[in-house]
């Protein structure tokens, strides 16, 4: 079946301009996540969606960096005044319904490759 | 896929003592993660050997990692309840791979 899906694949942009960045989920996942990952570096949390809780956004590295959530299913990731430290890659991942006590298993988009110049 | 197999797949010990788990892989690697995920939170990186290393302290952690046997150990010592959580080990490059996910992990219980 369909995996999750990211949009675009690539970005290349200029230092101070906005970016987004889009999230396709399993369908019928009700945990999104976002994740970024540095060159040579490991997954670091971003924000994550649960139904329609609040989202957690204790990972946002500062406030130029925000995401939404409509409906419940796609995302989007937004970058504003993109600096040359935002490069890296930008995962996104959904989970089924959690089931409290139990690890989720996350499934992992192909990333978007962010660039900055 | 580059996704880790972790065991055990529970873990049960009291507050103080040292925790232990495992991780296998199947392919070459050029480093390695363990990450933990508490309960109906995202993963959080831990720490990071790449594939030259052997082992690897960060505070009460320590990493161990034998290439020729493709696994690697996680270690935590002096264990405390706030380190109950879901372990897991992931290695490079997953996210080009749709179907890449996290395994079941460890789930590790410290009891206070």
């Amino acid at each position: 079946g369909a995996g999750v899906s990211q949009s675009p694949s690539n970005k290349v942009t200029e230092k101070g301009k906005d970016v987004e960045l889009r999230c396709d989920p399993i369908s019928g996942h009700t945990a999104l996540y976002w994740y970024r990952q540095s060159l040579g570096q490991g997954l670091e949390f971003l924000i994550y969606f649960q139904g329609n809780s609040a989202p957690d956004k204790s990972g946002l590295p500062s406030d130029r960096f925000s995401a939404e959530r409509t409906g419940g299913s796609v995302s989007t990731l937004t970058i504003q005044r993109t600096q040359q430290e935002d490069s890296a890659v930008y995962l996104c991942a959904s989970s089924p319904q959690f089931d409290l006590g139990y690890s989720e298993t996350q499934y992992f988009g192909p990333g978007t490759r962010l660039l900055v110049l | 896929s580059q996704q880790g197999e972790e065991d055990p797949q529970a873990l049960s010990i009291q507050e103080g003592e040292n925790a232990t788990m495992n991780c296998s892989y199947k392919t070459s690697i050029n480093n390695l993660q363990w990450y933990r995920q508490n309960s109906g939170r995202g993963l959080v990186h831990l720490i990071l050997i790449r594939s030259n290393e052997r082992e690897k302290h960060s505070g009460r952690l320590r990493v161990t990692l034998d290439t020729s046997k493709k696994s690697s150990s996680l270690l935590i010592t002096a264990s405390r309840a706030a380190d109950t959580a879901s372990y897991f080990c992931a290695t490079d490059p997953y996210y080009n791979n749709n179907d890449m996910r996290f395994g079941a992990g460890t789930r590790l219980t410290v009891k206070p």
